[in-house]
C-alpha cells in the first residue's frame, strides 16, 4: 500500500513564526502535492513538484514556499505564519502516468494564533 | 484552476437508504476518482474509473465515468453509520497540473 506520513497531525504556532511542514512518501512517486483545505472552499492546490528540486506555483502559493530536496520528501514552508493559513493542509503524491491514482496524507491541522 | 461542480452539498438520510451523488465538470477528463474523508483525517481514494462509459464497484459503492467524460457519479447502496463523512469527486485533465476536485458531499446519516 502507498503511504503517505505527514510530520505532525496538530500544530499551533504564533502569528510570524517560520513553520515547517514535512511530508514523505513510500512508493517513489515522482509528483508530490501540497494542498489546503477550509470549510467552503475545498481543496486549494499550493504548491507541486514533478521532481526532485522541482517546485511549481499551484492557485495560492501566496505566503508559501516548498523545498524537494529528495524524491521521497516534499515541505511545505510558511515563511511568517500568519493567522489566515490557519488550515487543514493535505499533502499527496501521485506516479507520473495519465491515469493514476493519488494518495492523501493524513493531514496536519494548522492553527495560527 | 478549475472547479468542478458536486452535487448535493450535503445530505441527510436515514440508516438502510441509498444515496446518490454526482460531479459535472466543463472540461474532458481522463480520469476519475471518488475519495471519502472522515473528520480530521486525509482523503482516501475509493475508486478510480479510467474509461468513458466505465462502471466500476467497490462493496457497496459504485461509481460510473461519464460518456461524455464530463461527469461522473457514486452511489451508495444500503448505508451504514460508517459511511458518514465528506466524499469528493476528483478529475484528472493530463494538461492540467494536478487533480481538480469538487468541493465535497457531505454525507450525514440519521439512525
Amino acid at each position: 500500500d502507498v503511504k503517505v506520513t505527514q510530520s505532525s497531525r496538530y500544530l499551533v504556532k504564533r502569528t510570524g513564526e517560520k513553520v515547517f511542514l514535512e511530508c514523505v512518501q513510500d512508493m517513489d512517486h515522482e509528483n508530490m502535492f501540497w494542498y489546503r483545505q477550509d470549510p467552503g472552499l475545498g481543496l486549494r492546490l499550493i504548491y507541486f513538484s514533478y521532481d526532485v528540486k522541482m517546485k511549481e506555483k499551484g492557485d495560492i502559493p501566496e505566503g508559501y514556499s516548498v523545498s524537494r530536496e529528495k524524491k521521497e520528501r516534499f515541505s511545505l514552508i510558511l515563511e511568517s505564519a500568519s493567522t489566515n493559513q490557519t488550515s487543514m493542509y493535505l499533502c499527496a503524491s501521485r506516479a507520473t502516468g495519465g491515469t493514476t491514482e493519488a494518495f492523501f496524507g493524513q493531514g496536519t491541522r494548522l492553527t495560527v494564533v | 484552476g478549475q472547479q468542478l461542480n458536486q452535487s448535493p452539498q450535503s445530505m441527510f438520510i436515514q440508516e438502510g437508504e441509498d444515496v446518490s451523488m454526482n460531479c459535472t465538470s466543463s472540461s474532458i477528463f481522463n480520469t476519475w476518482l471518488w475519495y471519502k474523508q472522515e473528520p480530521g483525517e486525509g482523503p482516501v481514494l475509493l475508486i478510480a474509473l479510467y474509461k468513458a462509459g466505465e462502471l466500476t464497484s467497490n462493496g457497496r459503492l459504485t461509481a460510473q465515468f461519464g460518456i461524455t467524460r464530463k461527469d461522473s457519479f457514486l452511489n451508495i447502496s444500503a448505508s451504514i453509520p460508517s459511511d458518514v463523512g465528506i466524499y469528493f469527486c476528483a478529475g484528472w485533465d493530463p494538461g492540467a497540473d494536478g487533480l481538480t476536485f469538487g468541493k465535497g458531499t457531505h454525507l450525514i446519516i440519521q439512525p
